[in-house]
């Protein structure tokens, strides 16, 4: 069984569509988050989670919101897309409040926007 | 804001040659994970050092603390094919983890 699922996988659009991304966990843990890679590999928090509220919003311009509908799943959405916004965007997890002893990472979710 | 800086970036080695990372801070750091990320995959959490000089062994791996808490190391001996990937080290302050440039390793067998 996956521990930190994603959806989709690959995410293909054109610059000013609206897309969400899904994350869920199984892992029974509090604290979820989004992370953004870079082309450079550069891996940077953009929100965290705990128990359904907002913990982490890391200067991430407001196109993108986070929704948290319980503590198992944490989705993406991201208005108005643009070009910088292609990257891989992985969900993770983890136990208890703050950065966590080990976060589980999900498979990623590769975004192109053309 | 603060800055996590690993060197080398890249690095090519041997099967069986050793390789290691290390990670800078310009801050005192509480506790410091290490990850793993294979090409085309997720980071995946190797281990988290805590105290002031701290030494923790995983099978061919060492991790290592400094003594002023700013920087860190992994060491790798005898490498693998299987241990092609890019290495990140994430300090974390109270609340989140701030992720290293990572260093990308090629084994050539």
């Amino acid at each position: 069984d996956t521990a930190v699922s994603q959806t989709p996988k690959y995410l293909v659009t054109q610059m000013g569509n609206d897309k969400s991304i899904k994350c869920e966990q199984n892992l029974g843990h509090d604290t979820m988050y989004w992370y953004k890679q870079d082309s450079k590999k550069f891996l940077k928090i953009m929100f965290s989670y705990n128990n359904k509220e907002l913990i982490i919003n890391e200067t991430v311009p407001n196109r993108f919101s986070p929704k948290s509908p319980d503590k198992a799943h944490l989705n993406l959405h991201i208005n108005s897309l643009e070009l910088g916004d292609s990257a891989v965007y992985f969900c993770a997890s983890s136990h208890g409040i703050g950065p966590g002893v080990g976060q589980f990472f999900g498979p990623g979710t590769r975004l192109t926007v053309l | 804001g603060q800055q996590v800086m690993q060197i080398p970036q890249y690095q090519h080695v041997q099967e069986g040659e050793d390789f290691t990372t290390y990670c800078n801070s310009s801050t005192t750091l509480s506790n410091i994970q290490w990850y793993k990320q294979r090409p085309g995959g997720h980071p995946v959490f190797l281990i988290q050092l805590v105290k002031s000089g701290e030494v923790k062994k995983q099978k061919r791996l060492t991790f290592q603390f400094g003594e002023a808490k700013k920087n860190s190391s992994l060491h790798i001996t005898a490498t693998q094919t299987t241990d092609v990937g890019t290495y990140f080290c994430a300090p974390s302050n109270t609340d989140k983890l701030i992720f290293g440039t990572g260093t990308r390793l090629q084994v050539f067998p």
